[in-house]
């Protein structure tokens, strides 16, 4: 069983073009996580949600949107697609974030994102 | 803020060798810190983890960090180089929660490892 999974793998797409990535944890954890890893292989974090409620959220471009209907769940929505969009994005989980210490965050495979 | 610094972003090894793969970090708060390991093609898999216990940390498939705070390092080293070594490792830090930065990850440049025959 896939602990995080994200949908497309792969997602070739043109610019202006709006899209969206979803990401599923089957761990029961509370807390979930989007990456962006750029060509250079640089990670950063773009976005946290704890039950469902925005607690990260880094300077990112009003194009992209989170969503997290349930804790299990947290989609990415990319409006009006750019050329240095194309990244591989990675979502993470962790079963809190809270006062006990950091937990160990579980990331998914990725979605290769290529905006042409 | 936090950061990290892998020294090197590639390592090259014959089978067989040590691997030290370097990482210093700059934490205002005692850090938390993770490496993990990125399979060509995969996400991220974590190796091992420091979180204030003992400063020796064993992870799996031989690795080994040690803490070590007068130099602010967390280097990660494997006696015997394996061919299945051969990936990009990444360094990573967090803060304690509580704080503003509430867990996130801040991550490393990465160091590509590759494994001579």
């Amino acid at each position: 069983d896939t602990a995080v999974s994200q949908t497309p793998k792969y997602l070739v797409t043109q610019m202006g073009n709006d899209k969206s990535i979803k990401c599923e944890q089957n761990l029961g954890h509370d807390t979930m996580y989007w990456y962006k890893q750029d060509s250079k292989k640089f990670l950063k974090i773009m976005f946290s949600y704890n039950n469902k409620e925005l607690i990260i959220n880094e300077t990112v471009p009003n194009r992209f949107s989170p969503k997290s209907p349930d804790k299990a769940h947290l989609n990415l929505h990319i409006n009006s697609l750019e050329l240095g969009d194309s990244a591989v994005y990675f979502c993470a989980s962790s079963p809190d974030y809270g006062l006990a210490g950091v937990k160990t965050q579980y990331f998914g495979p990725g979605t290769r994102l290529l905006v042409l | 803020a936090q950061s990290v610094t892998q020294l090197g972003s590639h390592v090259s090894v014959s089978e067989g060798a040590l691997v030290l793969l370097r990482c210093n970090y700059s934490s205002s708060v005692p850090p938390y810190l993770f490496w993990y390991v990125q399979y060509p093609n995969q996400g991220l898999q974590l190796l091992l983890k420091y979180t204030s216990a003992a400063t020796l940390v064993k992870g799996i498939n031989g690795f080994e960090a040690e803490f070590k705070k007068s130099e602010t390092s967390f280097h990660l080293t494997k006696p015997s180089a394996h061919m299945s070594d051969a990936a990009e490792y990444f360094c990573a830090v967090s803060d304690l929660a509580g704080g503003t930065s509430y867990g996130k990850l801040t991550f490393g440049q990465g160091t590509i490892l590759t494994v001579h025959p």
